[in-house]
């Protein structure tokens, strides 16, 4: 079935660090993908997402571009402040009846 | 005003008993979702529901059971809880026809069971 892997956390930064998380997925036809954020004691949020081979998501600063030849939508941000500290999940929706699949999320801490 | 609402927040109960969770959604969409996240964070889901209508049921035991009175509410009854129950479930909603199905969650509901 469709899976998603992301790099396994935690993930420690200074302030104004540069910021990768690497995601990969497997999945019949064409997915979507998503990251979505955690922050401390609240629920998820939509970060960003796109829905086609090429397609470059973006929101608050983070981009993540959907590479069809390698299966992956790594999520980037060229300077990470202490509010980013959250954990950031990488997902899909394929064909498996519409369910959002999750990574197993990464546990960011940026220190000033 | 709250899109999705969880409630209770916090539930903390003796093994054996039964508990429920309700979620309502005031986005007019028209399914919902229960998930279960774990101690390390990792997100499994549980069951869907589209318009009133069960579409996805993983593999949960059947002392769990989603009730969905109309498309902006999906409850979350538990029977005979274990210590394994404990997790933070959180509710979410979304529109079938939204090619991207972007979901909208709630804030969760954190069960401990002693």
């Amino acid at each position: 079935g469709d899976s998603v892997t992301q790099m396994e956390g935690p993930v420690t930064l200074s302030e104004e660090a540069f910021l990768t998380i690497n995601c990969t997925y497997t999945a019949t036809g064409y997915p979507s993908l998503f990251w979505y954020v955690q922050y401390p004691g609240e629920g998820l949020q939509l970060l960003l997402k796109a829905t086609k081979a090429d397609d470059k998501g973006s929101n608050k600063g983070f981009e993540a571009t959907y590479r069809k030849e390698t299966t992956s939508f790594h999520l980037e941000k060229g300077s990470v402040q202490v509010s980013d500290s959250a954990v950031y999940f990488c997902a899909l929706t394929g064909n498996q009846g519409g369910k959002l699949i999750f990574g197993q999320g990464t546990e960011l801490s940026v220190k000033p | 005003d709250t899109a999705v609402s969880q409630t209770p927040k916090y539930l903390v109960t003796q093994m054996g008993n039964d508990k429920s969770i309700k979620c309502e959604q005031n986005l007019g969409h028209d399914t919902m979702y229960w998930y279960k996240q774990d101690s390390k964070k990792f997100l499994k889901i549980m069951f869907s529901y589209n318009n009133k209508e069960l579409i996805i049921n993983e593999t949960v035991p059947n002392r769990f059971s989603p009730k969905s009175p109309d498309k902006a509410h999906l409850n979350l009854h538990i029977n005979s809880l274990e210590l394994g129950d404990s997790a933070v479930y959180f509710c979410a909603s979304g529109n079938s026809g939204d090619g991207a199905n972007v979901l909208t969650f709630g804030a969760g509901s954190r069960l401990t069971v002693l």
